[in-house]
């Protein structure tokens, strides 16, 4: 079983919609829960980062960490053509990643 | 703004050959590390590094080395590339420490080999 597990996708989506990536995990030993983001051909880029269980917003995404359940989710709300990428969640402390949902947003 | 720069975006490199992957960061983190990504693999590490002259393997070292000889660069060797290196590389670097803020990312380098 893999550390972390991600589904891989692909997602597609209308603009304006609401996007909920998940990922799981199974090391009860990580502290630090983040989520990056991949535009096609580039590296990826901190979008997300939360220490501890519950809510952290930062317009219109909202990072999620439930400890208990080893589950964390990134939610996109009105999201847009723009938020089209690959979608990496990542855990401390040296960082094991997950697989990467690849997301479309079509207008 | 912390920026991790790789020296190649594309790079195709015959088989056997030994191949060079440069990257430079440029605001003193301490840890530096290369990444492969394959399409249904993820991110995978092959080596990272905690300090100058440091190595560690990762979970896929086999067909690659590495050299820090100071403190802002660090570069991934391939002694005899093969088509099965063919792959998108990452470095990233971070700083140490409790507090982990995560990694900056280069733009990668996508090699292929013939």
């Amino acid at each position: 079983q893999k550390e972390v597990e991600q589904d891989p996708g692909p997602l597609s989506v209308p603009e304006g919609a609401i996007v909920s990536l998940n990922c799981t995990y199974s090391n009860s030993a990580f502290q630090y829960f983040m989520w990056y983001r991949q535009y096609s051909r580039k590296g990826p880029e901190l979008l997300m980062y939360t220490y501890s269980s519950g809510n952290k917003e930062d317009g219109r995404f909202t990072a999620q960490v439930d400890k208990s359940s080893k589950y964390i989710s990134l939610f996109i709300r009105d999201s847009q053509p723009s938020d089209s990428a690959t979608y990496l969640c990542a855990m401390s402390g040296q960082l094991t990643f997950g697989q990467g949902t690849i997301l479309t947003v079509h207008p | 703004d912390v920026k991790v720069t790789q020296s190649s975006r594309y790079l195709v490199k015959r088989t056997g050959e030994k191949v060079f992957l440069e990257c430079v960061q440029d605001m003193d983190h301490e840890n530096m590390f290369w990444y492969r990504q394959d399409p249904g693999l993820g991110l995978r590490l092959i080596y990272f590094s905690y300090d100058v002259k440091m190595k560690e393997k990762g979970d896929i070292p086999e067909g690659y080395s590495v050299s820090r000889e100071k403190k802002e660069r660090f570069s991934l060797i391939l002694e005899s590339a093969s088509t099965n290196q063919t792959s998108m590389y990452l470095c990233a670097s971070s700083f140490s420490g409790g507090n982990n803020y995560g990694y900056t990312f280069g733009s990668g380098t996508r090699l292929t080999v013939v």
